[in-house]
């Protein structure tokens, strides 16, 4: 069973757009939803995460935006650069530092 | 700050075969997690560490694979024997607690069984 689902799959935007990339959750007892970014040849590394006690944080072009009735999450970025192109993954987590990852998105930015 | 170190980054082996993978972790980290991550899907947790102690090895499939922790530092992934479908990236991450804190990832190495 899929803790955690991701889509789309893949993604492909022109330079200076908005990337969306959706996750869906089942098991209220996660707390922590970090989104990790991972280039080829490089393990993932942390991007941006959110508690559920807020509904969404920025840092920089990038925002979380969290519905924790839906049981729903969702990277943006914002002003999208070739740069940014790598596979995202969006993950939870519960008391236990268990982590779940999503299938993973593909992210392209044309320039 | 040194990152989490793996060794091997690339391994080939015959089906059958054994294969051990290396990790140090951050310093002072005490979760060290092992994933496996095939082509196309996202990490999958193989086995979870709190310090030497297991907290969780329910994905680990027992017959083949083997992990240890010795002294609550480095860890050691085995495969005996390989099968093809253990071909993946077999990622090591520590983080610096338990609860609710960045898992920090090594470079992975990648098995190919053939």
């Amino acid at each position: 069973q899929q803790q955690v689902k991701q889509s789309p799959q893949s993604l492909i935007v022109q330079k200076g757009g908005i990337s969306i990339i959706n996750c869906a959750y089942e098991n209220t007892a996660f707390d922590y939803f970090p989104w990790y970014q991972q280039f080829p040849g490089k393990g993932p590394a942390l991007l941006i995460a959110i508690r559920p006690d807020v509904s969404e944080k920025k840092e920089g072009r990038f925002t979380i935006s969290f519905n924790k009735s839906a049981k729903q999450f969702s990277l943006h970025i914002m002003d999208s650069q070739p740069g940014d192109s790598a596979t995202y993954f969006c993950a939870a987590s519960n008391s236990f530092n268990k982590f779940y990852f999503g299938s993973g998105t593909k992210l392209n930015v044309k320039p | 700050e040194a990152g989490v170190a793996q060794s091997p980054r690339y391994k080939i082996i015959e089906k059958r075969q054994s294969v051990a993978f290396w990790c140090n972790p951050i310093s002072g980290h005490a979760t060290l997690y092992w994933y496996q991550q095939i082509l196309g899907q996202g990490p999958k947790l193989l086995i979870q560490f709190q310090n030497n102690g297991v907290v969780d090895d329910s994905q680990l499939p027992k017959d083949r694979f083997s992990a240890e922790r010795l002294k609550g530092v480095d860890s050691t992934l085995k495969i005996q024997p390989a099968k093809l479908e253990d071909s993946a990236v077999y990622l090591c991450a520590s983080s610096l607690q338990v609860s609710n804190t960045e898992a920090f990832f090594g470079q992975g190495t990648r098995l190919t069984v053939v």
